[in-house]
């Protein structure tokens, strides 16, 4: 699975959009673009998902550079319980799924 | 709510015991993984099961081991337990079907405190 960087840290203030980059240069054509965030010590949650067009869901969108070397997590209107440590995660995906490989992440904290 | 279950919550136990996890996953899930974090590491893979077979192994510990029953539940026993595997244990699930691409739900995990 190819690797992936972060900022270590975002702040945001409640209300606006959370813009959270990864890079992600040494991708490979049939890997995926994930992002996952993990609240205090919960399980991780699953966001979005992607391989090279732009996503949108009820959660977030993902835009992903046409060269796909990059990529940008949009919460379109943050609120303090999207405080939490996100995950971008790039990985192939396989009939049978396959393990997520986790890095550090950005900590996202959202202000009043 | 993902779905997944874990039990216990917590368990605390001493150094040189042996202790069961447990997960359910989601109905219809048929992949089950699970995932250790502890302050040092981080979130790291140990195991995947797959329809009761076994699929992947990540940084798991031969202390450590996994099985997936017909039912589809998951059990990781941790044996001769040290100080270092104090962490959250997280088990995760996975759609089964057609699509190439599958999300990952996971548990509210099991944290393990050895004293």
């Amino acid at each position: 699975d190819a690797k992936t960087t972060q900022p270590p840290s975002m702040d945001c203030a409640e209300g606006r959009a959370a813009n959270l980059p990864c890079n992600h240069s040494t991708i490979s054509g049939n890997e995926y673009v994930y992002w996952y965030r993990q609240i205090h010590s919960q399980g991780p949650q699953y966001i979005i998902h992607g391989l090279k067009n732009n996503e949108t869901n009820e959660m977030a969108s993902l835009i992903i550079t046409e060269d796909r070397k990059s990529s940008t997590l949009i919460l379109p209107h943050a609120t303090l319980r999207d405080t939490a440590v996100y995950y971008c995660i790039v990985r192939v995906a396989s009939g049978t799924a396959s393990k997520l490989t986790f890095g550090t992440g950005t900590r996202l904290q959202v202000t009043l | 709510d993902s779905g997944v279950t874990q039990t216990p919550k917590h368990l605390i136990t001493a150094t040189g015991q042996r202790v069961t996890l447990r997960c359910s996953p989601r109905s219809g899930d048929l992949s089950v993984y699970w995932y250790q974090q502890s302050l040092d590491q981080g979130l790291q893979f140990l195991i995947q099961y797959y329809n009761g077979e076994e699929r992947a192994k990540g940084n798991i510990l031969e202390r450590f081991s996994a099985q997936q029953f017909p039912d589809l539940h998951s059990e990781l026993n941790l044996s001769s337990l040290e100080l270092g595997d104090s962490a959250l244990y997280f088990c995760a699930s996975s759609p089964r079907g057609d699509r190439l691409t599958y999300e990952q739900y996971f548990g509210p995990g099991t944290r393990l405190t050895v004293t």
